[in-house]
């Protein structure tokens, strides 16, 4: 099956600094790849997703990168705030029966 | 607004009982997923489905059961609770083809004493 990894564990970054989160996965016939945001006390939320005929996605401060040849992507996040604080969590699929997610990373924007 | 409802937040329970943890979609959603979450392990899948009555083990059924009676139910049971059964647990759906990712619940924390 499907093993994906995640990098860092945790992460802290100053406020308005850029924070990067990487993720490897092992089977070539994934082709889609979420990112959730998990604030303390919910469930996590699809913050951006990227599919494997595209090599960046961009949606205001985040963007996604996705290279298919080394089987990694990476979450983006620019100018950070506060209100970014919260565990992300990667994931890959082939559109099969379900997600393979990574372990997290707690990030902690500092004011 | 679309969403997973999962009826308790906060549960604590004794060893040996049978714990029930309950999950509903408006969705319209045929996959129903429940995960467990435990720091450093990230969310590690227990059972699924893609239809009623049908189910599916995940990477660490044991000790837990399921049931789909209805399409936007999805049931956890533990049959018998034990201490290493304290962890976070998430329910999820998503369409047939996942093309759009889960929509996960708020979660339920279970301690087990």
């Amino acid at each position: 099956g499907e093993n994906v990894e995640q990098h860092p564990s945790t992460l802290s970054v100053q406020e308005g600094d850029s924070a990067v989160i990487k993720c490897t996965y092992s089977d070539s016939a994934s082709n889609y790849f979420p990112w959730y945001k998990q604030e303390l006390g919910k469930g996590p939320q699809l913050i951006i997703d990227i599919r494997s005929n595209v090599g960046e996605k961009k949606d205001q401060r985040i963007a996604v990168t996705l290279n298919k040849t080394a089987k990694h992507f990476s979450l983006h996040i620019t100018e950070t705030q506060p209100e970014d604080s919260a565990v992300y969590f990667c994931a890959a699929s082939n559109f099969g029966n379900q997600f393979y997610f990574g372990t997290g990373t707690s990030l902690t924007v500092i004011p | 607004d679309v969403k997973v409802t999962q009826s308790s937040r906060y549960l604590v329970k004794r060893t040996g009982e049978k714990v029930f943890l309950e999950c509903v979609q408006d969705m319209d959603h045929e996959n129903m997923f429940w995960y467990r979450q435990d720091p450093g392990l990230g969310l590690r899948l227990i059972y699924f489905s893609y239809d009623v009555k049908m189910k599916e083990k995940g990477d660490i059924p044991e000790g837990y059961s399921v049931s789909r009676e209805k399409k936007e139910r999805f049931s956890l049971i533990l049959e018998s609770a034990s201490t290493n059964q304290t962890s976070m647990y998430l329910c999820a759906s998503t369409p047939l083809s996942l093309e759009h990712g889960y929509t996960f619940g708020s979660g339920t924390r279970l301690t087990v004493v």
